[in-house]
């Protein structure tokens, strides 16, 4: 399958700091990547949809001026938490939709996001 | 009505068992069927993929599709250890991505 990374996998800040998250894919391009938020035991909560090129698509509730996404190639999708506070805390995973007969979307590692 | 639903379990089943994983979707216009699987602090990955309804297979993993009844399950033969983890039903409706809740099994030695 194709693959995804994500860097860093794990990042611990004091709050008020804004953090940045690197998602890319490695081995095709992706048009559209895909920002998540995930709480322990729960399931994938769509953030914001990043279309290269453009600006990305934020889902209800989500602070674009907090959660800002950046899709500067087609490759590269970078989420920065900014002003981030402990409640930021959380897993944060992307993924990136294959163009292909089935548009399967693939994930990256994910990131740790701790914020004390 | 969620578009996806997904019984959370969690499923436990001793090693070896055949597991059953089932999702339900609302709109027959879904088009691409998806199962991840996600082991603890890590991302998903990609199971296995289909559009059509019947059963494909790979490995021990077999994906059924029925359209008809807008049911989608993932079965696993010969159950591991390995295969603890939590599962996700996704699908694809050719605009917009959506997921079940997961499925938490422990396959038990």
């Amino acid at each position: 399958g194709a693959v995804v990374s994500q860097h860093p996998s794990r990042v611990i800040c004091k709050s008020g700091t804004s953090v940045k998250i690197e998602c890319r894919s490695l081995d095709f391009q992706a048009t559209t990547m895909f920002w998540y938020r995930q709480f322990p035991k729960q399931s994938l909560m769509l953030m914001a949809t990043s279309n290269e090129g453009s600006k990305a698509t934020y889902e209800q509730g989500v602070e674009k001026d907090k959660f800002l996404i950046n899709h500067a190639s087609l490759t590269l999708s970078t989420l920065t938490v900014t002003s981030a506070h402990p409640e930021d805390s959380s897993f944060y995973i992307c993924s990136a939709k294959f163009v292909g007969p089935y548009n399967e979307q693939f994930f990256g590692p994910g990131t740790r996001l701790t914020v004390l | 009505q969620k578009e996806v639903e997904q019984d959370p379990g969690p499923l436990s089943v001793p090693e070896g068992a055949i597991v059953s994983l089932n999702c339900t979707y609302s709109n027959s216009a879904f088009q691409y069927f998806m199962w991840y699987r996600q082991y603890s602090r890590k991302g998903p990955e990609l199971l296995m993929y289909t559009y059509s309804s019947g059963n494909k297979e790979d490995g021990r993993f077999t994906a059924q599709v029925d359209k008809s009844s807008k049911y989608i399950s993932l079965f696993i033969r010969d159950s591991q250890p390995s295969d603890s983890a939590t599962y996700l039903c996704a699908i694809y409706t050719g605009n917009q991505f959506y997921f079940g809740t997961g499925t938490s099994l422990t396959v038990i030695p």
